[in-house]
């Protein structure tokens, strides 16, 4: 069963402040990680996506990948109350494989 | 122009009855998806098409029917509705070369009294 875990938080960051967001995955064989952000009552929109080791950076988002510790990371710079939502993490494990799995989500508050 | 839509948004309905809800892309995509958020926000894969072939069929209960008449329309049929089939169905689609972007759909919120 592959599995994807997320602290379901809240998390709460003062405006301006990195937020870190943090997900595990469970399936050794996965090579592709992305990020997701909801707004509530909203569909989920993809915001980072990242295939090899390392830092991938997007504006304020840097994604953060370690496949050998299965650990794959959000952080979020200047944080803005805009940025409040839930921060859904999917994975999905090969190549030609179209299954994503997803963690339950971190739910951010960005306090002004 | 809506790149991914649903119908209807909302949905509430007695147990036991059966109900429909529609997706339709205009993205000119050739997989599509069926996603259930539950109360608890757990986004998890249903159902997945592939130039209208049936791909990924989750542990989902036989009562759910999918159907894609083409590739552009992934249809979901609900027969003898429970209670805890209450959710948020959302639907997505992406390229079959560039399956890692997925694009969903608005939701529909089904209640089930």
């Amino acid at each position: 069963q592959k599995e994807v875990e997320q602290n379901s938080g809240p998390l709460s960051v003062p405006e301006g402040a990195i937020a870190s967001l943090n997900c595990t995955y469970s399936d050794r064989v996965s090579q592709s990680f992305f990020w997701y952000r909801q707004y509530s009552g909203k569909s989920p929109e993809l915001i980072m996506s990242i295939y090899s080791n390392g830092d991938k950076e997007d504006g304020r988002f840097t994604a953060q990948l370690n496949k050998a510790s299965q650990y794959v990371s959000l952080l979020i710079r200047d944080s803005q109350p805009s940025d409040s939502a839930t921060y859904l993490c999917a994975v999905k494990s090969g190549a030609g494989s179209y299954q994503l799995t997803f963690g339950k989500g971190t739910k951010l508050s960005v306090i002004p | 122009d809506t790149a991914v839509s649903q119908t209807p948004k909302y949905l509430v309905t007695q147990m036991g009855n059966d109900k429909s809800i529609k997706c339709e892309q205009n993205l000119g995509h050739d997989t599509m998806y069926w996603y259930k958020q539950d109360s608890k926000k757990f986004l998890k894969i249903m159902f997945s098409y592939n130039n209208k072939e049936l791909i990924i069929n989750e542990t989902v209960p036989n009562r759910f029917s999918p159907k894609s008449p083409d590739k552009a329309h992934l249809n979901l049929h609900i027969n003898s509705l429970e209670l805890g089939d209450s959710a948020v169905y959302f639907c997505a689609s992406s390229d079959s070369f560039h399956t890692d972007t997925q694009y969903f759909g608005p939701g529909t919120r089904l209640t089930v009294l």
